[in-house]
């Protein structure tokens, strides 16, 4: 069955450390999206990539860095410099042009320990 | 930049009963998306209904209704004969009509729902 497989579920990470969230999909879906979900503010946008090779900084961008190598895989990595990185990650992918059928992951929830 | 606004963080229903979840939102585009994600305790997120912002009618899926008033941009979600598997996290989301560009999700802030039995 065609999805996206987010892993870990669950992430510890030491402060100072970098660590990255992985999300790979089999739908052959073109634009893949990075949200970060809090309580009571919704899902926020880390990054997004249309293409291969490309991606673009969403609303809160600071503090994380991504890449798109390959269409199926769109690594998040949580650096050291994102002051407040307990949280729950949400990945996604859409079909490109128009469509709106957007599938989105299971999460990975990560604690700064 | 659009923005979302759910303003019932909890809302809680007798089983069987109808309940209604607001959503606003602003934008100056005039063709849009709108949509209901549910995320239930697996925290998987689930579309309930969307509506296009062209149609005038009502988008309905079985007991999912939607309320959609463009111009006092509103769209409200209504949930009828209330089950225990409706129990979640609700979230309204708006995307702009463009084809070129991130065509990015923008969501409010969630409505927890619980259905008392």
């Amino acid at each position: 069955d065609g999805g996206i497989t987010q892993s870990p579920k669950y992430l510890f990470r030491k402060e100072g450390q970098n660590v990255t969230l992985s999300c790979e999909q089999n739908l052959n879906h073109d634009a893949m999206y990075w949200y970060r979900q809090d309580p009571g503010q919704g899902l926020r946008l880390i990054y997004y990539s249309q293409i291969v090779n490309d991606f673009q900084k969403g609303d809160i961008a600071e503090g994380y860095s991504v890449s798109r190598e390959k269409k199926e895989s769109f690594p998040l990595t949580v650096t050291s410099a994102q002051k407040n990185p307990t949280a729950f990650y949400l990945c996604a992918s859409r079909l490109g042009g128009s469509g709106y059928g957007y599938t989105f992951g299971s999460g990975t929830r990560l604690t700064v320990v | 930049a659009q923005t979302v606004t759910q303003s019932q963080p909890e809302m809680s229903v007798q089983e069987a009963e109808t309940v209604t979840l607001s959503c606003t939102y602003d934008t100056s585009e005039s063709d849009y998306y709108l949509f209901w994600y549910k995320q239930p305790p697996s925290r998987q997120m689930i579309l309930v209904i969307r509506q296009e912002a062209y149609k005038q009618q009502n988008a309905t899926e079985n007991r999912f209704s939607v309320n959609f008033q463009k111009a006092a941009k509103s769209f409200s979600l209504k949930i009828s004969d209330s089950q225990l598997g409706d129990a979640a996290m609700y979230f309204c989301a708006y995307r702009s009509f463009e084809i070129q560009g991130a065509q990015k999700l923008v969501f409010g802030q969630g409505t927890r729902l619980t259905i008392n039995p």
